[in-house]
């Protein structure tokens, strides 16, 4: 079965540099790969998506790469902020199709002023 | 005003209580989740429906019922309601749109604790 992957060890890193996430995947080619934001106490929220045929992709301080050959991606935040603070979620689309999506358990990270 | 909005937000209950959670959306989407998380484990699938005359079941119906009373409404019951049901449940929504690549639109989350 499809089988997400996640570092499930918190992340610290000081205010300014870059973190790194990571989201590994088995027993699948995903056309697509999403990553969400939650918050403590609320509902995930939806920051990127890339495509199979994508590299990699930017929003603002966002960067996620996307290496169907190792089965990873990976989302980096740049000058980190202590209200990037959360806990991030990769998301897969169901491998039987019908708009289902499988995410991963998160990864909770943690940015000191 | 909030997109997905789900009642109550925090629950109590005991053993064998049926209990019944609600979700209301306003984004106007045919595509209704109920999730629940666990610490740990992240989000797994209970039921989703792709619209009124539609219900699936999840990786995890069993002990879960819903009801889907419109398009903007989707409810998830739990019958006969049992300790290890206590987690936080979320409701979300997606387009049905062949162009959207399904991101998904979370309500704030209900905390359920069963006794």
């Amino acid at each position: 079965s499809q089988k997400i992957e996640q570092n499930s060890e918190a992340l610290n890193i000081q205010e300014g540099k870059t973190a790194t996430l990571t989201c590994n995947y088995t027993n699948y080619s995903p056309a697509y790969l999403q990553w969400y934001r939650q918050d403590p106490g609320r509902g995930p929220v939806f920051l990127l998506l890339i495509r199979e045929n994508e590299k990699e992709k930017r929003k603002e301080r966002l960067k996620v790469t996307f290496d169907t050959t190792l089965k990873q991606s990976l989302f980096h935040i740049t000058a980190s902020q202590p209200a990037d603070s959360a806990t991030y979620l990769c998301a897969l689309p169901g491998r039987t199709g019908g708009f289902k999506t499988i995410f991963g358990a998160g990864t909770r990270l943690f940015v000191k002023a | 005003d909030a997109d997905v909005t789900q009642t109550p937000r925090n629950r109590i209950t005991k053993t064998g209580k049926r209990i019944m959670l609600e979700c209301s959306q306003t984004k106007g989407h045919d595509r209704m989740y109920w999730y629940r998380q666990d610490p740990g484990l992240g989000l797994r699938l209970i039921y989703y429906s792709f619209d009124v005359k539609d219900i699936n079941k999840g990786e995890i119906s069993d002990g879960y019922s819903v009801s889907r009373q419109a398009q903007a409404k989707f409810s998830l019951s739990l019958e006969s309601a049992i300790p290890n049901q206590t987690a936080l449940y979320f409701c979300a929504t997606s387009e049905t749109s062949g162009y959207s690549y399904n991101e998904q639109f979370f309500g704030p989350g209900t905390r359920l604790t069963v006794l």
